[in-house]
């Protein structure tokens, strides 16, 4: 597609239900990241893909939360049994590829609120 | 582990004078440097990126970079109102960037 689409872009859940969001990357692009920004904070790195390489889920804050990117396109986030402190919006961003020099570019999010 | 540090603000300008906004890095390897402004509920968009020691410019945005000292600054000229929003300086990390906490900017009109 001509950007990265993401979906829901908002979703309201109830504590302690798991949560899908989804990443469709741009065309071609082969490294993925998903990024959690809280309400005024900066962002804070999830899990990044490259290709077929073993992902990098080094930013992922509990076992709670996993992802997937099937075929090396689109990409699935899941958390579990979510908290009220998993409220915050999930940025998706793709590159061409890992490389230095790299434009980043990130989806619209999906805005999570935990009731 | 590199770090990137910015000025959270907010960075008051009024309108049509010149926005400063600088970032250091700690790392003195790195080759590479991005600006993103992301306006309030919206996501990160680039701006400008720059590799080389000196000045690059485009239009009303000038990026600096300076090697040496390690740090990367981002001039707006002429600041409007539409330029509030804040700004999100990275660098490459080793698979993807590291980045600031941003600096908010407020032009006030």
């Amino acid at each position: 597609g001509a950007g990265v689409s993401q979906s829901p872009s908002n979703k309201v859940t109830e504590k302690g239900k798991d949560v899908e969001l989804r990443c469709d990357p741009i065309s071609g692009h082969t490294a993925l990241y998903w990024y959690r920004q809280s309400l005024g904070q900066g962002l804070e790195f999830l899990i990044y893909f490259q290709g077929n390489s073993a992902p990098d889920k080094s930013g992922l804050p509990s076992d709670r939360f996993s992802a997937e990117r099937t075929g090396g396109s689109v990409s699935t986030l899941t958390i579990q049994r979510t908290q009220q402190e998993d409220s915050a919006v999930y940025l998706c961003a793709s590159s061409l590829d890992q490389g230095f020099g790299n434009t980043i570019y990130f989806g619209e999010g999906s805005w999570l609120t935990v009731v | 582990q590199k770090e990137v540090e910015q000025n959270s603000g907010p960075l008051s300008v009024p309108e049509g004078a010149i926005a400063s906004l600088n970032c250091t890095y700690s790392d003195r390897v790195s080759q590479s440097f991005f600006w993103y402004r992301q306006y309030s509920g919206k996501s990160p968009e680039l701006i400008m990126s720059i590799y080389s020691n000196g000045d690059k410019e485009d239009g009303r945005f000038t990026a600096q970079l300076n090697k040496a000292s390690q740090y990367v600054s981002l001039l707006i000229r002429d600041s409007q109102p539409s330029d509030s929003a804040t700004y999100l300086c990275a660098v490459p990390g080793n698979y993807q960037l590291i980045w600031g906490a941003g600096t908010k900017l407020i032009i006030k009109p």
